[in-house]
């Protein structure tokens, strides 16, 4: 079974640039998350689909970034304008959920882009 | 604030010991616990869930749930030099749209040869 895939792997901008990530999450996986990790933390979500539809967002910078799944399938993460502080590594993480108990979000991430704002 | 809480380390143990790691979470509607293992430079690999109050064991790794007290603790037997990474531990509710998790900082685990 293939991995969740993303690209691409590092990404080098300057500030005020814009830039753009994709994921394509594993096969059947209806539910699609996009994390940020900043060294030395732990990822923190920054948006949550289930199908095309979000679920969560509540700590996405909206002002600067915006993410999308149109077709429920793969999903890109944009940021415009970035900042210094936007330098982290994204991370694409996938989960097949079912509905009520026992649908545990077991979730799996693919290999991260990692990202430098000079 | 949902939080998730660890020792940053480092957690240094000799080959072959056994390597304890522990995690407190703030939120008690908390129904699923993994842990996850993180090599530098490289992204999360699930290594445990656990779901119910006790013991869960998977190879060298027993995962240990206690809601009561809000801790849930991994434990890797005879060490190797291999399982030198840092170590995740997340909590989240159950599937459906309550499925995102909260994750600690981590802790460093370095098992010396």
């Amino acid at each position: 079974e293939a991995g969740v895939a993303q690209s691409p792997r590092y990404k080098i901008i300057e500030k005020r640039q814009s830039v753009a990530f994709w994921c394509n999450p594993i096969s059947g996986h209806a539910t699609l998350y996009w994390y940020q990790q900043i060294l030395g933390q732990g990822p923190k979500l920054l948006i949550q689909f289930q199908n095309n539809g979000v679920v969560d967002d509540s700590q996405l910078p909206k002002d600067r970034f915006s993410a999308e799944r149109l077709k429920g399938v793969d999903s890109t993460l944009k940021i415009q304008p970035a900042k210094l502080e936007d330098s982290a590594v994204y991370l694409c993480a996938s989960s097949f959920v079912g509905q009520g108990r026992g649908s545990y979000n077991e979730q799996f991430f693919g290999p991260g882009t990692r990202l430098t704002v000079l | 604030q949902k939080e998730v809480e660890q020792n940053s380390g480092p957690l240094s143990v000799p080959e072959g010991a056994i390597a304890s790691l522990n995690c407190t979470y703030s939120d008690r509607g908390s129904q699923s616990f993994f842990w996850y293992r993180q090599y530098s430079g490289k992204s999360p690999e699930l290594i445990m869930s656990i779901y119910s109050n006790g013991d869960k064991e998977d190879g060298r790794f027993t995962a240990q749930l206690n809601k009561a007290s809000q801790y849930v603790s991994l434990l890797i037997r005879d060490s190797q030099p291999s399982d030198s990474a840092t170590y995740l531990c997340a909590v989240g509710n159950y599937g459906g749209s309550q499925g995102n998790l909260i994750f600690g900082k981590g802790t460093k685990l370095s098992v010396k040869p």
